[in-house]
């Protein structure tokens, strides 16, 4: 199962907004609702941001949003925030029954 | 609010077993709509899905080819934790190993929750 593809990184000054994209296959990202997105910050543990495509958890800001679209889903971050710069990875349920995470995404608040 | 607490060793010496136990606290290892998963994370892999165990009126095992037949996950009701054991590790399995639970509903399914994590180092 190859992971899917994230750039390596993006960049954004505080309060604009950043997309940053998971590019799958049919047999992750574009055939399962099951997409997730985790933010980590250095030395810490991922922590969920996204679930099933587009639902926050609970206590994560409503500037966080995401959407697929095909094989292809998005992370949206706007009004950005020197407190979001972290790495950030996408999560799909794949069609062997496992979990599989892209590559990560470096994001850098100028 | 579900916590889960990892322990074990740092340092394993190559073609030995990795252990590594998560003691969950605010939910139960027996829950059917949960599973408990083990993902490792190291800067040639990155995020690696590794395996989990869960309850259906049964116990069930899944785990990443790249493990198969290296790979045990072994739940413990009567301590609500689980562990992980890798056997044959070379350095190659030097990671931040994480627990982690799922939770699985009919038409949603993420993981939700992390451990602190466990950087293990196999060297001689």
């Amino acid at each position: 199962q190859s992971a899917p593809t994230q750039s390596a990184s993006v960049s954004g000054s505080p309060g604009q907004s950043i997309t940053i994209s998971c590019t799958g296959t049919s047999s992750d990202v574009g055939g399962y609702d099951y997409v997730s997105w985790y933010q980590q910050h250095p030395g810490k543990a991922p922590k969920l941001m996204i679930y099933d495509v587009s639902n926050r958890p609970s206590g994560i800001s409503n500037r966080f949003s995401a959407s697929k679209s095909g094989n292809t889903a998005s992370l949206t971050i706007s009004g950005l925030q020197a407190e979001d710069e972290a790495d950030y990875y996408c999560s799909s349920y794949t069609s062997s029954g496992t979990w599989v995470f892209g590559a990560g995404t470096k994001l850098t608040v100028l | 609010q579900v916590q889960l607490q990892q322990s074990g060793p740092g340092l394993v010496k190559p073609s030995q077993t990795l252990s590594l136990t998560c003691a969950i606290s605010g939910d139960s290892v027996s829950r059917t709509t949960a599973a408990w998963n083990w993902i490792r994370q190291s800067p040639s892999r990155g995020l690696e899905w590794l395996g989990r165990t869960y309850y259906r009126s049964k116990w069930y095992n899944d785990s990443v080819l790249s493990v198969k037949g290296r790979l045990t996950i072994d739940p413990d009701t009567s301590k609500n934790q689980f562990s992980l054991h890798l056997n044959s590790v070379t350095p190659e399995d030097t990671a931040v190993y994480y627990c982690a639970r799922e939770v699985s509903y009919s038409s949603s399914s993420y993981v939700d929750v992390w451990g602190q994590g466990t950087l293990v180092t196999v060297s001689s």
